[in-house]
């Protein structure tokens, strides 16, 4: 079974400039994740999405931020401008409730942006 | 929002050794992961352990969810156990999981 697919695995921009990440998640999958991961800190939630509607967005800065899963299945994450302080691995993943409620998240392997 | 926190924040082992990580965390939850996150960056989810003890292998994990707090055992070291433990709960009535600020673990051969 393929994992959770991310691209690209690295981008280096200037600022100002726009970014797209891409993913996609586990096949059956129905929730999915996208999470920031700045250096030295653990993972935090951008937005949540159950099939394609996002049900938790809280967190997104949504000035410059953008995100859609169509068709319930793969997503796009966009920052657009970027800024020096975007600088950080942007983490997708997914999960399929279990059978006794479990939520077990997997993740993709990141990508990485670099914003100068 | 929960609070969840991670002891020690760096840890140092030589080969062999044995230890154990804590997370402690501030309301009750109904999920509670632990993940390892490797020197290349890929979260692996170890254990999905909201109560009890479950044991794979060299790794083991207890909750005590009435006492909040979460513990990970990790015995005879290996150097591939390297990388940065993290612990993420969520809150009973949230979807929302929340990520400790994680254990540094270097196992020096």
């Amino acid at each position: 079974e393929a994992g959770v697919v991310q691209s690209p695995r690295y981008k280096i921009i200037e600022k100002k400039q726009p970014v797209a990440f891409w993913c996609n998640p586990i096949s059956g999958h129905n929730t999915l994740y996208w999470y920031r991961q700045n250096l030295g800190q653990g993972p935090e939630l951008l937005i949540r999405y159950e099939n394609e509607e996002a049900v938790d967005d809280s967190q997104l800065p949504k000035d410059r931020f953008s995100a859609e899963r169509l068709k319930g299945v793969d997503s796009t994450l966009k920052i657009q401008p970027a800024e020096l302080g975007d600088s950080a691995v942007y983490l997708c993943a997914s999960s399929l409730v279990g059978s006794f409620g479990a939520n077990v998240l997997t993740f993709g392997a990141g990508s990485r942006l670099t914003v100068l | 929002g929960i609070q969840v926190e991670q002891s020690p924040p760096d840890l140092i082992l030589q080969e062999g050794a044995n230890s154990t990580l804590r997370c402690n965390f501030s309301d009750s939850v109904n999920n509670l992961q632990w993940f390892h996150q490797n020197p290349w960056g890929q979260l692996i989810n170890l254990f999905y352990i909201p109560s009890g003890t479950k044991q794979n292998g060299r790794l083991s994990a207890t909750t005590v969810a009435t006492e909040r707090y979460s513990l990970l055992y990790i015995s005879s070291s290996q150097t591939t156990d390297s990388g940065v433990y993290f612990c993420a709960v969520e809150r009973t009535g949230s979807e929302k999981l929340v990520f400790g600020k994680g254990t540094k673990l270097t196992v020096n051969p």
